[in-house]
C-alpha cells in the first residue's frame, strides 16, 4: 500500500531563518508526483510546491524548494527566510492512482518572531 | 485566478437529518474530489469524478452519494447523519485527473 510518512509532528523555526520538514513515501510507481500542501489556521488546503518524479531537478517556487530523492523515497521541504506567515500545518501528499491523494500526518510548523 | 467554491461554508445540523454539499470546480477543470477531514486528522479520500462518471471511491459511507452534473459542479449528498460525520469536507479540482489538485476552501459540518 503507498503510505506517506512525516516523522516531525512539530517543528520550530526563528523568523528569517531556514526550516526543513521531512517526508518519505512509499510507490511502486516510476512516473508520479509528490506535492506539499499548506493548512494554515483558517482549514484551507494551499498548495506550496509540486514536484515531478521523472524530473531530476528539484522544484522551487520563491522561498520554498524540495529536495527529492528518488532512489531514497524522500521528499523534503525547505523554507527559506521563513515569514511568519508560513506558520502552518504542512502535509507531505502523493496522488494514489492519480485520484485519491494520500496524506502524511502533518508537521505543525511555528515561527517565532 | 478563479478557485474551486464550495457551498456552503459552514452547515449545522441534527442528528439523522440530511445534509447536500456543493462544490464548483476551476473553469475548465473536469475532475472533481471529496475529502473528510476530521479534527486533528489529515483529509481523507472519499469519492472523485471525471467526466462526470465516478472514477475512484474511498472510504465514503454507504449513507454518502455524489455525482457529477453537466457542468461540471459536484454534490455530495450525506443522509442519516452520525455525530462522527461532523469534519471538514473539501472539494478539489483537476484537469484530466492526472494533474494538480486544488482545494476548496472546505465546508465545516457540525452534527449536534
Amino acid at each position: 500500500a503507498q503510505t506517506v510518512t512525516q516523522s516531525q509532528p512539530e517543528m520550530s523555526v526563528q523568523e528569517a531563518e531556514t526550516v526543513t520538514l521531512s517526508c518519505t513515501y512509499d510507490t511502486s510507481e516510476s512516473d508520479y508526483y509528490l506535492f506539499w500542501y499548506k493548512q494554515p489556521p483558517s482549514r484551507q488546503m494551499i498548495l506550496v510546491i509540486r514536484q515531478e518524479a521523472y524530473k531530476q531537478q528539484n522544484a522551487t517556487e520563491n522561498r520554498f524548494s524540495v529536495n527529492f530523492q528518488k532512489a531514497a523515497k524522500s521528499f523534503s521541504l525547505k523554507i527559506s527566510d521563513s515569514q511568519l506567515g508560513d506558520a502552518a500545518m504542512y502535509f507531505c501528499a502523493y496522488p494514489y492512482n492519480n485520484n485519491d491523494m494520500r496524506f502524511g500526518a502533518g508537521t505543525r510548523l511555528t515561527v517565532k518572531p | 485566478a478563479a478557485g474551486v467554491i464550495q457551498s456552503p461554508r459552514h452547515l449545522i445540523k441534527e442528528k439523522r437529518e440530511t445534509a447536500t454539499l456543493k462544490c464548483y470546480p476551476i473553469p475548465r477543470h473536469d475532475t472533481v474530489y471529496w475529502y473528510q477531514q476530521g479534527p486533528g486528522q489529515d483529509p481523507q479520500f472519499l469519492i472523485s469524478f471525471y467526466e462526470k462518471m465516478q472514477s475512484d471511491k474511498g472510504s465514503i459511507p454507504d449513507r454518502f452519494s455524489a455525482q457529477q452534473f453537466s457542468d461540471y459542479h459536484s454534490e455530495l449528498n450525506m443522509s442519516s447523519l452520525e455525530l462522527g460525520d461532523s469534519a471538514l469536507y473539501f472539494c478539489a479540482s483537476s484537469w484530466r485527473g492526472k494533474d494538480t489538485q486544488y482545494f476548496g476552501p472546505g465546508t465545516r459540518l457540525t452534527v449536534l
